[in-house]
């Protein structure tokens, strides 16, 4: 079975500029999270998707981050526009219902100049 | 206060030692309780999950939950280079609007 697909694995972008990540959960998870792990910080929940329905977003910086996640399936978070502080390893997670074990992806690595 | 609390490390261990990882928690509704390993540039890999109190054993690993002293550990047996990665725990409450917290993780090295 496969895991939780995440793309672009690496991304350079220049300060201003928009960025977008995606991410295909494992089939038949109907909890989708995506995370932001700084550098030797363990990962923040940004927002929590159960379906289609964004149920916690409290921690997305909503001026710029959005996130979408059509037909409860595949999910994409965009940033625009990115500042340097964005810098991080954007992660996303799936997990078959709320509070069982959530299984990652490899991560977006982004480097905002 | 953060939620979730673990020494950072760096840990460095000989080839064969018995590993000792700890994180320790102010929210006594927390009830799920998990361990990640994570290899330098590599999403976090699900090692352990448990619910409520007690132990859990798989392989060489094992996981304990001490909800009275709101402490957790993950013990690693006859430890191998292998091992060598960062390791994060994570927990959460019982319920809807019940995120995960994580632990900023704990740096792991096994020496041959």
């Amino acid at each position: 079975e496969a895991g939780v697909v995440q793309s672009p694995r690496y991304k350079i972008i220049e300060k201003k500029q928009p960025v977008a990540f995606w991410c295909n959960p494992i089939s038949g998870h109907n909890t989708l999270y995506w995370y932001r792990q700084n550098l030797g910080q363990g990962p923040e929940l940004l927002i929590r998707y159960e379906n289609e329905e964004a149920v916690d977003d409290s921690q997305l910086p909503k001026d710029r981050f959005s996130a979408e996640r059509l037909k409860g399936v595949d999910s994409t978070l965009k940033i625009q526009p990115a500042e340097l502080g964005d810098s991080a390893v954007y992660l996303c997670a799936s997990s078959l219902v709320l509070n069982t074990e959530a299984f990652f992806g490899q991560g977006t690595r982004l480097t905002v100049v | 206060q953060k939620e979730v609390e673990q020494d950072p490390g760096p840990l460095s261990v000989p080839e064969g030692a018995i590993v000792s990882l700890n994180c320790t928690y102010s929210n006594s509704a927390f009830q799920y309780f998990m361990w990640y390993r994570q290899y330098s540039r590599k999403g976090p890999e699900l090692l352990m999950y448990t619910y409520s109190s007690g132990n859990k054993e798989d392989g060489r690993f094992t996981a304990q939950v001490d909800k009275s002293s709101k402490y957790i550990s993950l013990f690693i047996r006859d430890s191998q280079p292998s091992d060598s990665a960062t390791y994060l725990c994570a927990m959460s409450a019982m319920g809807t609007g019940n995120q995960f917290y994580f632990g900023t993780g704990t740096s792991l090295t096994v020496i041959p």
